[in-house]
Order: structure tokens, then sequence, then C-alpha cells
């Protein structure tokens, strides 16, 4: 398995408050994803990275941002968080190219009351 | 632009019978297709993927998928189902730098 871990991996917060998840990797890739899970969504990317400060946004970023200060850690912000933000959420990393398979970390289940 | 089309949300077999999870796709590129799995309270692991090389792909597992251009198609069959088969599948397709996920189709395995 990839080297990826996700903290923490359960969350129960309040509507209004900040919440930062991490994503960590031991592979030394560029490339790191931000996706949420849904029902009847399959996975759909909120930011990504392709290196060190070097983010993107994706199809969903609306509510939340990233950071990346080191190769190994990207973070995710969602910095007043809204009940539409309860979610499963997914960090990705890939070796190559942006199309190269994805390993995918273990998740982090958020609900916002 | 692309998307992913997967034809059946659930789908149910027996244990020991044929499995196929069906997927249609349209992209402006030459696109990378892949097949994830996904176990209750787990992340994607990947099944197998498709990047321009045969077009009938094998992956782990005894799952095996076949590109169709023509029908711009990628099903994931499996000649025998077993239990652990259970899960969670989702065909996504890759162009132009970017990634798009099907909805995903449940599978189900009955004894």
């Amino acid at each position: 398995d990839a080297g990826i871990t996700q903290s923490p991996r359960h969350k129960v917060t309040e509507t209004g408050t900040p919440v930062t998840l991490r994503c960590h990797q031991t592979e030394n890739h560029r490339y790191m994803y931000w996706y949420r899970q849904d029902p009847g969504h399959g996975l759909r990317l909120i930011h990504y990275s392709y290196g060190v400060k070097d983010t993107d946004k994706g199809e969903v970023s609306d509510g939340y941002s990233v950071s990346r200060s080191k190769t190994e850690d990207f973070l995710l912000t969602l910095e007043s968080a809204t009940s539409s933000q309860t979610s499963v959420y997914f960090c990705a990393i890939t070796s190559g190219t942006k199309t190269d398979t994805q390993y995918f970390g273990p998740g982090t289940r958020l609900t916002v009351l | 632009a692309q998307s992913v089309t997967q034809l059946d949300s659930h789908v149910s077999v027996s244990e020991g019978t044929p499995v196929l999870l069906r997927c249609n796709y349209s992209s402006s590129y030459s696109p990378s297709l892949f097949w994830y799995v996904q176990h209750p309270n787990k992340g994607l692991q990947l099944l197998l993927k498709y990047t321009s090389a045969a077009t009938l792909v094998k992956g782990i597992n005894g799952f095996e998928a076949e590109f169709k251009k023509s029908e711009t198609s990628f099903h994931l069959t499996k000649p025998s189902a077993h239990m652990s088969d259970a899960a969670e599948y989702f065909c996504v397709v890759t162009g132009g730098g970017k990634s798009t996920f099907g909805d995903g189709t449940t599978l189900t395995v009955k004894p």
C-alpha cells in the first residue's frame, strides 16, 4: 500500500467552526489531491497540488482552501464549516503525471452539525 | 471535456457466477481508463488500468476489462464471483490532466 495517512479519521463539528484535515505521504510524490465522496456522486475533486506551494482548484472548491508547505503534507481547510460539507474526504497521490494511477488514503468522515 | 457513465448503480450476483459491471465514457482526449474498488469504510484500491497498450487489461483478483473504442466502453468482468468481491466499484477516465469518476456500482454477492 502507498504510504498515505489522513488525520483525523473521524470528526464531528458544529456549523461555523474552522476545520483542518491533514494528508501525509511518505512516497515523495509530486501530485496530491483532495476529493469528497457523497452518495450517488462518486468522488469529486476539491483541490489539488502539483508541488510545494503550487495548488489549483477542482470542480467543488467553494468553501475550501488548501496549503502545501512540504512535499509530504497537504492540508484541507474548511474556513467556516457548513452542513453541506458533511462528507467523506479522501486524499490521493500520483507518482508521475497528473494522469497516472492515483493512490488513496483511508478517508476522513466529517460530520457538520 | 469528458464524462463517465456507470450503467448500473447496483448489481447482484450469486457466488460462482460471472460479474459484469458496465462503464461508458466520452473524452476529447486519448484517455486513460481505470477501475477502482472500495470496500466498506476503506479507501479506493486500483483494480486495473488501460493506457493505450493492450485493449484487454488484466487486473488483480481475477478481474479484467476490455477497452472498446468504437463503443466507448470499458466494462469490468470476472468469470466467477467470490463473496469478498462485494464492494463498490468506480470507473474513472483521465485525460487532459483531469480525472472524472463515475458514480459507482455496488456489487452484492449472494451465497
